[in-house]
């Protein structure tokens, strides 16, 4: 079965500090990935998603995403966190060609100013 | 363009009564989703409805809870008998047809159940 682990709860840097969120998944094939950012009282937000092609993913807000396979892991990374950074991040593969997410429990980033 | 929306953002309610959780999707969007996220956890999936077809409801966790579309637009999610492990946020989300395509979340209805 598919499964998704981001093993930091929670993680706390500085603000201006490089960032690194670790996203681990268990699949047979090639899957889709996504990481979604949570704010306080807000809905979920696509940071970037990846199908297949380059392994380095560009999203929004400066993030961006490594796939690498031999690793299975997925991490997203921002070289220079802003304090409006702070929330919480989720991970979530599916299969492809399905609609089925599934989600890791979330890593809840705290920033220090 | 809007949203998607949830209604209400907040209900609390007794154990043992009924709830109902509305979602209005994306317009256009023939696909929309259901999910659980409970304090801690991820979230899980409960619920997929895409256009006309049967809906997915394998992800439901008894036979308390259940769903409805009405053609591509409002779904309502009902809890019967509520009980105090079903508090929980739940979330919407709706996507176009292609399971590629990006789900895009409403901001959740958080349910506690006393």
């Amino acid at each position: 079965a598919q499964s998704v682990t981001q093993p930091d709860i929670h993680i706390t840097v500085s603000e201006g500090a490089s960032l690194e969120l670790r996203c681990n998944y268990s699949y047979g094939a090639t899957p889709y990935l996504f990481w979604y950012v949570q704010s306080p009282g807000q809905g979920l937000q696509l940071l970037l998603k990846y199908f297949s092609g380059d392994t380095l993913v560009q999203g929004i807000k400066g993030f961006e995403a490594e796939f690498k396979r031999s690793q299975s892991s997925f991490n997203l990374r921002k070289p220079s966190v802003h304090w409006s950074d702070a929330a919480e991040y989720f991970c979530a593969v599916a299969t492809s060609g399905t609609y089925k997410y599934i989600f890791g429990t979330g890593t809840r980033l705290k920033v220090l100013a | 363009g809007a949203g998607v929306s949830q209604s209400p953002s907040n209900k609390v309610t007794e154990k043992g009564k009924d709830v109902e959780l509305r979602c209005d999707p994306i317009s256009g969007h023939t696909a929309l989703y259901w999910y659980r996220q409970r304090l801690g956890q991820g979230l899980e999936f409960l619920i997929y409805f895409q256009g006309n077809s049967a809906p997915d409801k394998s992800g439901l966790p008894s036979d308390r809870f259940s769903a409805e579309r009405t053609g591509e637009s409002v779904s309502t999610l009902t809890i019967q008998r509520t009980q105090q492990e079903d508090s929980a946020v739940y979330l919407c989300a709706s996507s176009t047809r292609e399971p590629t395509d990006t789900q895009y979340f409403g901001p959740g209805t958080r349910l506690t159940v006393l």
